[in-house]
């Protein structure tokens, strides 16, 4: 089944910890992203890879990395998480980034930072 | 700054079309208009998207105006499964954009049995 895979569901964590958050899709897709969701501010996106090796910002990428080493894993690293980072992620993907694709989401990483 | 923007909540009846709007006045002319949905507990599912004309498929309708500057989803028939959050989303097409999203804050669609 075609799908974008999230990892973990929930995670809970201690401020200052590193963490990484994983995506995998199974659609050889080239463009992959991520996105947080917080109440009454909708979602954002934070980073997004338009191929291997290749990553660009978006709107609220302060406090994250990404790297894009293969194309099916596109992990998302808090080197040193607060707790303004506490959120709902997802993680999409979409054939080659053209704005003319439709977008496959992941079911979303809950994040607790304490 | 680009904006998407779209009113809070909606109401409709079961059977009942429903028009959601979206603006996006400062679109620019490549931009391309998508629009998905989220229920509860999920990650957000594709509806439908456009750059010019009007769209149609299985799940919608997208209307979008001349000017491009404002768009509308269309559900024909609202049931009680189509009751979600529905986004706007302004996907940029040109330069150093060129894989941007720009999500509108989303409309809570409530339908009424």
């Amino acid at each position: 089944e075609a799908q974008v895979t999230q990892n973990p569901r929930y995670l809970i964590t201690v401020t200052g910890k590193k963490l990484t958050v994983t995506c995998s899709q199974n659609m050889n897709h080239e463009y992959m992203s991520w996105y947080r969701q917080d109440p009454g501010l909708g979602l954002r996106q934070i980073y997004y890879s338009m191929n291997v090796e290749v990553t660009d910002k978006g709107d609220v990428p302060e406090g994250y990395k990404v790297s894009r080493k293969e194309k099916r894993n596109f992990p998302l690293i808090l080197e040193s998480p607060s707790p303004n980072q506490t959120s709902l992620y997802f993680c999409a993907s979409s054939p080659q980034g053209h704005p003319n694709e439709k977008l496959f989401f992941g079911s979303g990483t809950q994040l607790s930072v304490l | 700054d680009a904006k998407t923007t779209q009113p809070n909540s909606m109401e409709s009846n079961e059977e009942e079309p429903v028009h959601l709007p979206c603006n996006h006045s400062t679109i620019s002319g490549t931009d391309y208009i998508h629009w998905y949905r989220q229920l509860p507990s999920q990650g957000p599912e594709y509806v439908i998207h456009g750059l010019t004309s009007n769209v149609n498929n299985r799940m919608a309708s997208l209307a979008i105006a001349e000017d491009r500057k404002s768009s509308t989803l269309i559900l024909h028939r609202a049931t009680l499964r189509d009751a979600a959050v529905y986004y706007c989303i302004r996907r940029d097409a040109g330069g150093t954009s060129y894989g941007k999203l720009t999500f509108g804050q989303g409309t809570i669609l409530t339908v009424h049995p």
